[in-house]
């Protein structure tokens, strides 16, 4: 299996902050991943797809980059909605697996 | 508007059959190059992947549960059905079923991409 080490697992923000947030794949993934916010009590919502692709909807201060092992997810001008948790998703390898996440507060 | 959302047991003893229902709209089960997933989070835990369905039937299973695991379509129902055979414990989780979207890769075999849009989630209990 593909491993995704995400970190940080949590991290203590403020309004107006801006944030990155890191995964690592355990192999060559090229673009294949994905970022979704799961805000308290809800379920998971699509942010970025395939690396860098902002999903429709999703406000322009959000933001993916990165291939091969490295990613990341950078949320600037940070708003009280965004306190929520970030996951990282590989479908490149099977079976798909997810990071730890990372808990903004 | 795409939308999906699951129904099931909230309590199922130790060694039953869990069986959960995706009920869908918005996009058909046999058409337009979308498939469904269930995903499943413990408490307190991160996202496990667990089946695919997709357009054209295929399906596939997480390796580590692959042996207790059916999911199946009623399209004419709308439908996806999740089977977790052998429950215990730690099959205590929010279960989601999402759509995902698919492609062929260079051998012809089905992958999910990215998983849009989610269920609410149900939540199972097993316990005596």
């Amino acid at each position: 299996d593909v491993q995704m080490t995400q970190s940080p697992s949590s991290l203590s923000v403020s309004v107006g902050d801006s944030v990155t947030i890191t995964c690592r794949a355990s192999q060559d993934i090229y673009t294949y991943v994905n970022w979704y916010q799961q805000r308290p009590g809800k379920a998971p919502k699509l942010l970025v797809f395939a690396a860098s692709r902002l999903q429709d909807g999703v406000p322009p201060r959000f933001g993916g980059s990165g291939s091969q092992t490295h990613f990341t997810l950078t949320i600037n001008n940070l708003q009280p909605e965004d306190s929520a948790t970030y996951y990282c998703h590989q479908y490149y390898g099977a079976p798909d697996t997810f990071g730890q996440g990372t808990r903004l507060e | 508007q795409v939308t999906l959302k699951e129904s099931g047991p909230v309590l199922v003893k130790p060694t039953a059959t869990l069986t959960l229902t995706c009920s869908i709209s918005g996009f058909s089960l046999n058409t337009d190059s979308a498939g469904v997933s269930w995903l499943r989070q413990p408490p307190g835990k991160g996202l496990e992947w667990l089946a695919h369905i997709f357009s054209n039937d295929d399906k596939s299973y997480s390796p580590s549960l692959r042996t207790r695991l059916t999911i199946s379509k009623d399209t004419s129902k709308s439908q996806v059905v999740l089977k977790m055979i052998n429950v215990a414990p730690e099959d205590t989780a929010t279960y989601y079923c999402a759509r995902v979207a698919e492609r062929v890769t260079s051998y012809g075999v089905r992958r999910g991409n990215w998983f849009d849009p989610w269920g609410q989630g149900t939540q199972v209990t097993v316990s005596a």
